[in-house]
């Protein structure tokens, strides 16, 4: 079946570096939909961003990723971490089943930025 | 009001006893998950309703339950709680297309004793 895959569960790094979360993916649908979630600490997650376009890059609140389908990948970026984005990042893939949409998430990623 | 509600934040079972999660939306969402989150795994799909239609998943279709009387409100239920239904509970709504976001509940944490 449709899978996610964060190869990192923890990441942590100084603020002002950059940042980078892995995704991949495995789908039987040619058009994914990939997402990013971002939990903070006693919060609910919420989304972050999302696409379907291959190549193309998609950017909201400083991260930034870009689908390919290629690779399979939708890896996050920021150029430069903040203290405030310290939290639990969970990738996340549209599938189908039963005649609707639902989401299918990695197992997060939790970055702790030091000052 | 664009945010999901979860009851309680915090709930205490024993073993073999019924327990009972309530969300709720105010968005008009025709979707509802749940989902069951332990320490560092992936958030699982426990079942959804599109609409009045409940879909559960395959190897949890015989350990929770769900109903929904409307549109805004959908509950989990487990009939008979054991120690491996100890988790985080998420309740999540969307409008149940590709790209619809998802909005979520703040959780209830549930530990099975």
């Amino acid at each position: 079946g449709d899978s996610v895959t964060q190869t990192e569960g923890l990441v942590t790094l100084t603020e002002g570096l950059p940042v980078m979360l892995n995704c991949t993916y495995q789908t039987i649908y040619s058009n994914p939909f990939l997402f990013w979630y971002v939990q903070h600490l006693n919060e609910s997650p919420r989304l972050l961003l999302k696409s379907f376009t291959d190549n193309k890059r998609t950017e909201h609140q400083g991260f930034h990723a870009t689908l390919h389908k290629s690779s399979s990948s939708f890896h996050l970026q920021k150029s430069s971490a903040q203290l405030s984005d310290s939290a639990l990042y969970y990738c996340a893939l549209s599938d189908r089943t039963s005649g609707s949409w639902q989401l299918i998430f990695g197992s997060g990623t939790q970055l702790t930025v030091m000052p | 009001d664009t945010t999901v509600k979860q009851n309680p934040r915090y709930k205490l079972a024993r073993v073999g006893k019924p327990v009972n999660l309530i969300c709720s939306q105010t968005m008009n969402h025709d979707t509802m998950y749940w989902y069951q989150k332990k320490p560092n795994q992936a958030p699982k799909l426990l079942l959804f309703y599109y609409d009045k239609i409940l879909n559960r998943e395959a190897d949890t279709f015989e350990k929770f339950q769900s109903s929904r009387p409307n549109n805004s409100f959908c509950s989990l239920y487990i009939g008979s709680a054991g120690l491996e239904y100890s988790a985080m509970y998420l309740c999540a709504s969307s409008r149940g297309r590709v790209n619809s976001d998802y909005t979520f509940g703040s959780g209830t944490r549930l530990l099975v004793i």
